[in-house]
This record gives structure tokens, sequence and C-alpha cells, in this order.
């Protein structure tokens, strides 16, 4: 099973600043045929399912704010808001589809 | 618009059964996997397994291999999802959510309690 890590475990930070969340899986998500990252992330808020901000490590949903960027390939990856936002609180999650799906252990972001 | 309507809360005793369902709208059914995926309180998501509604085959997690059954029925656009032998451990809510890569559409969950 591919185990996925994220660190850290959760941040505070002020409205407006940067936010950097790191993502690290067991092995290579990278499909070579297609060059492509079998990785999302999600943000969860209270009481509700998780989100879809972006897929192939780097390519954002439709509807998603651009402040949300992500990056990486391989085995690392990171998560950024550019410019945080009250809306922004909530816990961020990457998910591997290269095998199954697994998720890691989440990012609680406060202000 | 796309939908996932999942089943009522369940309350069920040790050693039961549950079998949840996931009704979808809005898209074509068979072009999309459908993922069921729990989540306990204060938890990271777990997966359980998907089905591929075009071809009614299935992949399931080890953590859960013989104990989960996914199913589905094209003609009512809805899967299921069937966990054995539930355990207090199993306490969670349980989500659908479709996908082809990321899961773009979930359901609204559904608690299942296992007490005795």
């Amino acid at each position: 099973d591919i185990v996925m890590t994220q660190s850290p475990d959760s941040l505070a930070v002020s409205l407006g600043e940067r936010v950097t969340i790191n993502c690290k899986s067991s092995q290579s998500l990278l499909y070579s045929p297609n060059n492509k990252n079998y990785l999302a992330w999600y943000q969860q808020k209270s009481g509700q399912p998780p989100k879809l901000l972006a897929y192939w490590a780097s390519t954002r949903e439709s509807g998603v704010p651009d402040r949300f960027i992500g990056s990486g390939s391989g085995t690392d990856f990171t998560l950024t808001i550019s410019s945080l936002q009250a809306e922004d609180v909530a816990v961020y999650y990457c998910q591997q589809y290269y095998g199954g799906l697994s998720f890691g252990g989440g990012t609680k972001v406060e202000i | 618009q796309v939908q996932l309507v999942q089943s009522g809360a369940e309350v069920k005793k040790p050693g039961a059964s549950v079998k949840l369902s996931c009704k979808a709208s809005g898209y074509t059914f068979t072009n999309y996997l459908i993922h069921w995926v729990r989540q306990a309180p204060g938890q990271r998501p777990v997966w359980m397994g998907w089905i591929n509604a075009a071809y009614g085959n299935t992949k399931y997690s080890q953590n859960f291999q013989g104990r989960v059954t996914i199913t589905s029925d094209t003609s009512a656009s809805t899967a299921y999802m069937e966990l054995n032998s539930l355990t207090s451990d199993d306490t969670a809510v349980y989500y659908c959510a479709r996908s082809i890569y990321g899961c773009d559409y979930w359901g609204q969950g559904t608690l299942v309690t296992v007490s005795s």
C-alpha cells in the first residue's frame, strides 16, 4: 500500500499570509507513460465531505481560486495557498490515486 | 447538476452487516468509478474500494478485503456498499464519491454507528 505523509499537522497563520503544506508518498506517483503524477489535494470543512482542489498534482479543479497552487513530482508534493482568506480555514488532505486511493493525515489550517 | 445522494444513518449491533446506497444523477453513471471512503471522527479518510459501473468490476482495499462488497445497479444509477462483521471500530461516516482522476463529487455521507 502507498503511504501518504503530510506536514505539518497544523498551522496558524494571519490573513493574507502564505501557507505551505507538504505531502510525501512512500513510492513515486509519477506514471512514466503519460508523465502524470497521480496526486490530488482536498479541502475539508467541518461536517462536509472533502472538496477536490487539484489533481495531476497541479491541475486546479474548475472553480477553485487561483491562490491554491499544487506542485511537485515523484514522491514530494506541495500545496500552497498564496494569500490565506478567512474561508480557507479547513483541513487539507493529499491523496494518491496511483494504486487504489490513500490519504495523508491532514493539515489543519487556522487563523 | 451532478448529485450523489446516500441513504440515511444506520445503527447496528456488533457482528451485524450494513448495506448503504449511493444514487447518482446528473451524469452518465457508467462513465465514472464510484469509490467508498469512510472517515472516523478526527481521522483521515480511508478508502474501502471502488466499482467500475460500466463493467461491474471492483477493487477493494486489503484492509477490508473479505468483509466488504461493492455492487451497482446501472438501471437505477445506484451503487451499494455492504460491510459485514461490524465492530465498534466501524463507527464512521461513509462516503461515496465519483472519479476519473481525483474524486470530484461526493455524497453527503452516511453515519454508521455500531453499538451494543
